[in-house]
């Protein structure tokens, strides 16, 4: 059962143009989400993150929108350039007990972004 | 620089031989994760360390096992490799528990081939 779902598993995007990612999930229990990409043969790299208490976060050329009663979440570049290319991954929190916390990522998307 | 260090970044062995895959991490951190990444698919987290304490999560497989030694290494040890281990383990270390809000930072990877 997949409770973070990016349902595009690729998306192509001209350079200059808004580059949008998406995300669904579905446990309501998820309180932070977070954003990684991924370069060949590189481990992920954070990006950005938002708190369910947000409904938008902004980083440069980076911005990240949450939508908590859709339980959607989305990550927009604007503007897309070459060196986005990568895989992100769309990651969710919630807290378990004490100060453990269960981190769930979804299967990524493949960013392309063409010159 | 500060980095999280996998080794080797690709291994090859054979069904049912034993086989260890090594992390190393500079940041210090106290908190070190082993996730297996299979094609197309969610990194799935095995285990994790803090400090010396061990955190099995509930599914992983009792033919994956951890060590670490000290605060900078972890391994990776597979008892018997099937052919469904095939994937990429990924190593990640953050300095706290609190997973979701504090960044996870992740090695490059070893790929792990079974013949």
């Amino acid at each position: 059962d997949q409770q973070v779902k990016q349902n595009s598993p690729s998306l192509s995007v001209q350079e200059g143009r808004i580059s949008i990612l998406n995300c669904d999930y579905t446990n309501s229990m998820f309180d932070y989400f977070l954003w990684y990409k991924k370069y060949p043969a590189e481990g992920p790299t954070f990006l950005i993150s938002i708190s369910s208490i947000k409904d938008k976060n902004e980083d440069g050329r980076f911005t990240v929108f949450l939508n908590k009663s859709a339980k959607h979440l989305s990550l927009h570049i604007v503007p897309s350039q070459p060196g986005d290319s990568a895989v992100y991954f769309c990651a969710a929190s919630a807290r378990l007990s004490g100060s453990a916390r269960q981190l769930t990522f979804g299967s990524g998307t493949q960013l392309t972004v063409l010159p | 620089d500060a980095m999280v260090i996998q080794n080797p970044r690709y291994q090859v062995t054979q069904f049912g031989k034993p086989v260890t895959l090594s992390c190393s991490q500079t940041l210090n951190h106290n908190v070190m994760y082993w996730y297996q990444q299979k094609s197309s698919q969610a990194p799935k987290l095995l285990f994790h360390y803090y400090d010396k304490d061990f955190n099995n999560e509930a599914d992983t497989p009792d033919n994956f096992q951890s060590r670490r030694p000290n605060t900078s290494f972890c391994f990776l040890d597979i008892r018997s490799p099937g052919l469904g281990d095939a994937a990429m383990y990924l190593c990640a270390t953050s300095k706290t528990l609190d997973w979701g809000t504090d960044t996870q930072y992740f090695g490059p990877g070893t790929r792990l081939t079974v013949l």
